[in-house]
């Protein structure tokens, strides 16, 4: 199995709130992803990181921020919550270099709820 | 640009029939295709995948994968259906010329349900 986890699984917060969401994998990938589905639909990419101190924007467009200050570790931040952003966000990783063939390794989400 | 389409969005078998979840994609060069299974409230998990040599491609859980260059279409099958194959099935493409690669395009996924 892979090694990448998330926290929380789970998150009901109010309107205006910060948060942030945890994603961590042991697998020393460099390329990192957050991808962000509603239940039982398609996922859609909002960021991706090629390592250390490189973040890019994703497909969809999304007010959430991310920040790579360590191979290991992919923070989402939402700096006010709205419900329009209730959804569930999958966090993902790959092998680096010439390795890489695209697989992906997902941790197994956040669902956040805003109410 | 790459692409991939699952045509449909809902698939039902009986249990221990044979069951195919169809998969078609578009790209410049040579892709690399997958594929994933997402039950409730989990992430994705990898199934299989093809990168080049035998069109016939063998994964986890007795699943298989036919790559057909001509058609365009990488279906998902599996000769005999369980209750604990019900799930969200994802296709996936990468284009191997795009210059970037930087990422999978995933198609809208085909939710499967095997009637016991």
């Amino acid at each position: 199995e892979a090694d990448i986890y998330q926290t929380p699984r789970y998150l009901v917060i109010g309107t205006g709130k910060k948060i942030t969401l945890e994603c961590s994998q042991t697998m020393g990938h460099d390329k990192m992803y957050w991808y962000q589905q509603d239940p039982g639909m398609e996922l859609h990419l909002i960021h991706y990181s090629y390592g250390v101190n490189s973040t890019e924007k994703g497909d969809l467009s999304s007010e959430s921020t991310v920040s790579r200050i360590r191979t290991e570790h992919f923070p989402l931040t939402l700096e006010s919550a709205r419900p329009s952003h209730t959804s569930q966000y999958l966090c993902a990783s790959s092998f680096p270099g010439h390795a890489n063939t695209g697989e992906l390794f997902f941790g197994e989400g956040s669902r956040l709820t805003v109410l | 640009a790459q692409s991939v389409a699952q045509p449909e969005d809902q698939v039902n078998v009986a249990e221990g029939n044979p069951l195919t979840v169809k998969c078609t994609y578009s790209v410049s060069g040579n892709p690399y295709l997958f594929w994933y299974v997402q039950y409730p409230n989990r992430g994705l998990q990898f199934l299989l995948k093809y990168i080049t040599g035998d069109n016939l491609v063998k994964g986890s859980y007795g699943f298989e994968a036919e790559f057909n260059k001509s058609q365009t279409s990488f279906h998902l099958k599996k000769p005999s259906a369980l209750v604990s194959d019900s799930a969200l099935y994802f296709c996936a493409v990468r284009d191997l010329s795009s210059g970037s690669a930087r990422q999978l395009t995933f198609g809208s996924g085909t939710q499967l349900t095997v009637l016991p």
